[in-house]
């Protein structure tokens, strides 16, 4: 599974759009990016992932570099309960328990 | 949506008790469950892979005969922390692939369950 790097904390203000970057620059073809983020003592919740094309769903939208090697999730309102740690996973889909990939992860401060 | 249920949530022994950890899905099947654990602060660990009728796959340096893992039916697998130790107090994490989905990235995770060992 290829590494990731994200930045380590980020703030943002309370109705703004928070926007959370992700470096993945040795993903390969046949891997997906994931979001997941865990909340204080809460098992982490899924958020988006894709491939190539970019997505979107109820929670968030995932947008990812044509060439892939970068991807950024974006929370279009962030409210005060987004505050949490967001991980950002590179892996081939089905293969297994996620394994110590789950990197440090960005902490995101919503702000009132 | 599926939901993992996780129990308890939080949890103090003794010393050299042994404590019980359940992993429930609740509206889906699951063969395959995974158990992590989270030092404060740290990112999630993978421990082990439970499979249904069959013995646990445990990752590299963790103990089976410490961490217990029973997954005798497709909706609960079960992680015993035997002879517990003040080291072995952590964030303990489940998580559940539902097989009907078909989707492959439907990994829901349980809530956690904070062990404490005095």
């Amino acid at each position: 599974d290829a590494k990731t790097t994200q930045p380590p904390s980020m703030d943002c203000a309370e109705g703004r759009a928070a926007n959370l970057p992700c470096n993945h620059s040795t993903i390969s073809g046949n891997e997906y990016v994931y979001w997941y983020r865990q909340i204080h003592s809460q098992g982490p919740q899924y958020i988006i992932h894709g491939l190539k094309n970019n997505e979107t769903n109820e929670m968030a939208s995932l947008i990812i570099t044509e060439d892939r090697k970068s991807s950024t999730l974006i929370l279009p309102h962030a409210t005060l309960r987004d505050t949490a740690v967001y991980y950002c996973i590179v892996r081939v889909q089905g293969t297994g328990g996620f394994k110590t990939i789950f990197g440090a992860g960005t902490r995101l401060f919503v702000k009132a | 949506g599926a939901v993992v249920s996780q129990h308890p949530s939080r949890v103090i022994c003794k010393s050299g008790t042994s404590v019980k950890i359940e992993c429930r899905s609740l509206d889906f099947q699951a063969t395959t469950m995974f158990w992590y654990r989270q030092f404060p602060k740290k990112s999630l660990m993978l421990m082990a892979t439970s499979n249904e009728g069959s013995k646990a796959t445990y990752e590299q340096g963790v103990e089976k005969d410490k961490f217990l893992i029973n997954h005798a039916s497709l909706t609960l697998s079960t992680l015993t922390v035997t002879s517990a130790h003040p080291e072995d107090s952590s964030f303990y994490i489940c998580s559940a692939k539902n097989d009907g989905t078909g989707n492959t990235y439907g990994y829901t995770f349980g809530s956690g369950t904070r062990l404490t060992v005095v």
